[in-house]
């Protein structure tokens, strides 16, 4: 069965802090994707990234990072230097391809508040 | 690009009602989704289509039903209204909807059941 755990309910930081989002998946899928989306108050879910699970080269994009390891089944997300407007509700989310077409599990969501 | 519309947005019905939901992909998408997202029980997987097809199906009572026209809009329809089914629907589209495709989500319609 697929599952994602997001273990930290709500963070809450100052401005400029860096903070890391935890993600664990399970899946018994060999090839599998997984998933980082954002979710503003505005409630419409904004794609940040996406990874296979052959693919385990962290990336970093501006101020956002991700840390894939398999080892660890984890998909961890960094936010450095932190601004207001990074305040949301962060989901992980992961896809399995046995399963043909869409359908992707989420975690529960982490919520993110960057205090001024 | 136009991104993902939803319509209605903001709904209001009573229990035992019927509601439909509509959903318009962005322009070349193939792949509709729909979600439904509550404080208790979080983002959960609805249904998909695919080519007018549903392709895979979440773990809902058969209330809940869907459909995709040949221009790849689709509708969400749920029959007998609980209290429960208050929540935020959302769609979401792909353009081949393969495993590993992103999904670009619209901005939901919210659902009250009183």
């Amino acid at each position: 069965a697929q599952k994602v755990t997001q273990a930290q309910t709500e963070i809450s930081v100052v401005e400029k802090e860096d903070v890391t989002l935890d993600c664990v998946y399970e899946t018994r899928d060999t090839t599998y994707y997984l998933f980082w989306y954002k979710q503003p108050p505005s409630g419409e879910l904004v794609f940040l990234i996406r990874r296979n699970s052959f693919d385990e080269q962290n990336e970093i994009s501006g101020r956002y990072s991700w840390n894939f390891q398999k080892s660890t089944s984890s998909f961890n997300f960094t936010i450095t230097a932190s601004q207001v407007v990074d305040s949301a509700v962060y989901f992980c989310a992961l896809s399995e391809a046995r399963n043909y077409g869409q359908n992707f599990v989420f975690g529960p969501g982490t919520r993110l508040s960057v205090l001024p | 690009k136009a991104g993902v519309t939803q319509t209605p947005r903001y709904l209001i019905k009573t229990r035992g009602q019927q509601v439909t939901l509509s959903c318009s992909p962005i322009s070349g998408h193939r792949s509709v989704s729909w979600y439904q997202q509550t404080p208790g029980q979080g983002l959960q997987f609805l249904f998909e289509y695919f080519s007018e097809t549903q392709r895979n199906k979440g773990n809902f009572p058969g209330r809940f039903s869907g459909r995709q026209f040949s221009n790849s809009r689709s509708e969400m329809n749920v029959s007998t209204l609980e209290l429960g089914d208050s929540a935020l629907y959302l769609c979401a589209s792909s353009r081949t909807g393969t495993s590993g495709n992103e999904q670009f989500f619209g901005p939901g319609t919210r659902l009250t059941v009183l």
